[in-house]
């Protein structure tokens, strides 16, 4: 299996900042995904974190409001920019395609928990 | 991406055995159904996962019928711990983006 870290855990954050949450990951992974998931609903899809390249988002996220990078196979970030109360949520990083080892189990971090006042 | 339909709650009683059924009708060829569970405020954890007839491993097990348009997770004597969601996922294993849906909420009672 895969350890997944995330930082922050947790993080109460100012109308219109940014913040970056980090994904690192302690296997070498081919995929990496980023969810949202706010108070009481499912998991939404963000976007496929592409190593090297410019990540894929789904309908209704954007690059400007999401940047997200991916500078190798074991990290990633995304950056929720100029952020408002609507994007209060717990961001989750997802691995997928552990480097050597067979099978296609989706791993999970624990999520990063942004509040925005 | 085949869309899959849960209940969206169960209620069970420790030591029962729970059934959930996930009812994907358009699945494809080639995928896999996969069963997750989480307990709030952590990440999704993997339960199991399957093509077809029965997995089991040493959490739950899957039943898969012939069609394939369905599948029925099962927890043997549930506990308290046991309250979480589920959620029932259907791709193409292996380098492909996972879809949730609204999944179920299994609620144990003492």
């Amino acid at each position: 299996s895969a350890v997944i870290s995330q930082k922050p855990s947790r993080d109460i954050c100012q109308r219109g900042t940014s913040l970056t949450i980090q994904c690192q990951v302690d296997s070498q992974v081919t995929m990496m995904f980023w969810y949202r998931q706010q108070p009481g609903q499912s998991l939404t899809l963000i976007a496929t974190a592409n190593q090297g390249s410019e990540a894929t988002y789904e309908s209704g996220f954007v690059i400007d409001k999401f940047p997200i990078s991916r500078p190798n196979l074991t990290f990633s970030t995304l950056t929720v920019s100029n952020m408002s109360p609507e994007d209060s949520s717990i961001y989750l990083c997802s691995v997928e395609g552990l480097l050597g080892v067979p099978g296609n189990t989706i791993y999970f971090g624990e999520g990063s928990w942004l509040t925005v006042v | 991406l085949a869309k899959t339909t849960q209940p969206i709650s169960m209620d069970s009683y420790e030591g029962q055995e729970v059934n959930i059924t996930c009812s994907h009708n358009n699945i494809a060829t080639n995928d896999y159904i996969t069963w997750y569970q989480q307990f709030p405020s952590q990440g999704p954890r993997f339960i199991i996962q399957g093509y077809k007839t029965k997995v089991t491993n040493e959490v739950a097990s899957l039943f898969i019928p012939a069609d394939r348009k369905s599948s029925t997770l099962s927890l043997p004597r549930v506990s308290l711990s046991d309250t979480a969601v589920y959620y029932c996922l259907v791709g193409v294993a292996g380098g492909f983006k996972t879809i949730f849906g609204a999944g179920t909420r299994l609620f144990v009672k003492a």
